[in-house]
């Protein structure tokens, strides 16, 4: 059983490039969220969907951009590369929201320089 | 202020010791409660809910106090594998998740 999975594992990028990381659940989840974690720091929220087509932002959704055309796929995109974009960016889904549990990628290690 | 704030630690603490870690919350209208653990390098998993009543489950006994805003996460006779980071998260009805910043807990022999 897959669960959450988060391509690629590790990537570096040059300041400006852009890039898509991909994430799928094979759950049947229909939340799905993108958080980043900076070193030493909790899980900030980026971007979140609550089903197929629907979308909204997190906490910090600046430098990103989201789709969810599918209920299993929740690419998040990155458009022109910056340093302070250098975090862990994990993927989650979960059944509900509020009172059930998330289930987390292995993440996805990013370095822009 | 966080939103979410966890005892800053690190700690370290030998085999067998008793642990407590806390954690604050501001939102009044936050509805429920966890702690997950995070292994270095490694995607957060859920370890337990925290439910009005408190809750336990073999070593571990988390409790809420919604008057005060705060959870604690209780360890008894740690292992070493209980070596982590502990993050506090606090969802509201509207299921927004707020993480707090993590407590690292070493467990030495």
């Amino acid at each position: 059983n897959a669960g959450v999975t988060q391509t690629p594992k590790f990537r570096i990028l040059k300041i400006g490039q852009s890039m898509t990381l991909q994430c799928a659940q094979d759950m049947n989840h229909n939340y799905m969220y993108w958080y980043r974690q900076d070193p030493g720091m909790g899980l900030k929220l980026i971007y979140y969907s609550v089903g197929a087509g629907i979308t909204d932002k997190g906490e910090v959704p600046n430098g990103y951009n989201v789709s969810r055309s599918t209920t299993e796929d929740f690419p998040l995109r990155l458009e022109l590369a910056a340093p302070s974009q250098t975090s862990v960016y994990f993927c989650a889904s979960s059944y509900l929201t509020g009172n059930t549990e998330a289930f987390f990628g292995q993440g996805t290690r990013l370095t822009v320089v | 202020r966080k939103e979410v704030e966890q005892d800053p630690g690190p700690f370290n603490v030998p085999e067998g010791a008793t642990v407590a870690f806390n954690c604050t919350y501001s939102n009044s209208a936050s509805q429920s409660f966890f702690w997950y653990r995070q292994d270095c390098r490694k995607e957060p998993k859920l370890l337990m809910s925290v439910y009005s009543s408190g809750n336990e489950d073999g070593r571990f006994t988390a409790q809420l106090n919604r008057a005060s805003q705060y959870i604690s996460l209780l360890i008894r006779d740690s292992k070493l594998s209980d070596s982590a980071t502990y993050l506090c998260v606090v969802n509201t009805n509207a299921g927004k998740s707020t993480f707090g910043d993590g407590t690292t807990l070493t467990v030495k022999p």
